[in-house]
């Protein structure tokens, strides 16, 4: 059985603080790690794809990190601001197919 | 604009009466996918085409089925609905090749049974 872990659940933070999130996964048979933010009423939007141990990755204030020898990976949000606020999850896939197995997600809201 | 499009976004039905998803993509695609999100549950894969080709998931009910005309459009059919089914319905393309490819995701259904 194939389990994505993500933590923490839910997490409310102040405009300007940085916050990180884990998701851990399985390390046999690795093939990607992903990282999609999901805001209320759109479609899930891919922030990263990482593949290699020791990946990093950024986008803006937002980065990510890759260790597919120990099965994890961290979100971080530098700064956060309002916008800044949705469902962020992480998937992982075995091969170049692309199925996703996907954790439940971290909720972060951000407060002005 | 937005390149997978899923219709209806809200879609109440009978317990019982069968309902279709659809999705369509302008991306040009080969691989679709669909995905079930019950609440506070992580999505979970029901199917996905490769081309032509159907891939079930071993642990999909057999309520659930799916067909791909064409390229461009993919349904989901769930014969008869029940109230478990409720959840949300994500569909997702993807271009298969060399190396990792992300996946774009519709803004999904939100089905009810009732």
């Amino acid at each position: 059985i194939l389990n994505v872990e993500q933590s923490p659940q839910s997490l409310h933070v102040q405009e300007g603080d940085s916050t990180n999130f884990t998701c851990s996964f399985p390390s046999s048979n690795f093939y990607a790690l992903h990282w999609y933010r999901w805001e209320t009423a759109k479609s899930p939007e891919a922030l990263f794809v990482m593949t290699l141990n020791g990946d990093e990755k950024k986008k803006g204030r937002i980065s990510a990190t890759l260790n597919t020898k120990e099965g994890y990976s961290y979100l971080y949000i530098k700064g956060s601001q309002p916008e800044d606020s949705a469902t962020y999850l992480c998937a992982f896939t075995r091969g170049s197919q692309g199925n996703l197995i996907f954790g439940k997600g971290t909720k972060l809201s951000v407060k002005p | 604009d937005a390149m997978v499009i899923q219709n209806p976004r809200y879609q109440v039905t009978q317990f019982g009466k069968p309902v279709t998803l659809s999705c369509s993509q302008t991306l040009n695609h080969n691989v679709m996918y669909w995905y079930q999100q019950k609440s506070s549950q992580a999505p979970k894969l029901l199917f996905h085409y490769y081309d032509k080709d159907f891939n079930n998931e071993a642990d999909t009910p057999d309520n659930f089925q799916s067909r791909r005309p064409n390229t461009s459009f993919c349904f989901l059919d769930i014969r008869s609905p029940g109230l478990g089914d409720a959840a949300m319905y994500l569909c997702a393309t993807s271009r298969v090749s060399v190396g990792a490819t992300t996946a774009f995701f519709g803004q999904g259904t939100r089905l009810t049974v009732v």
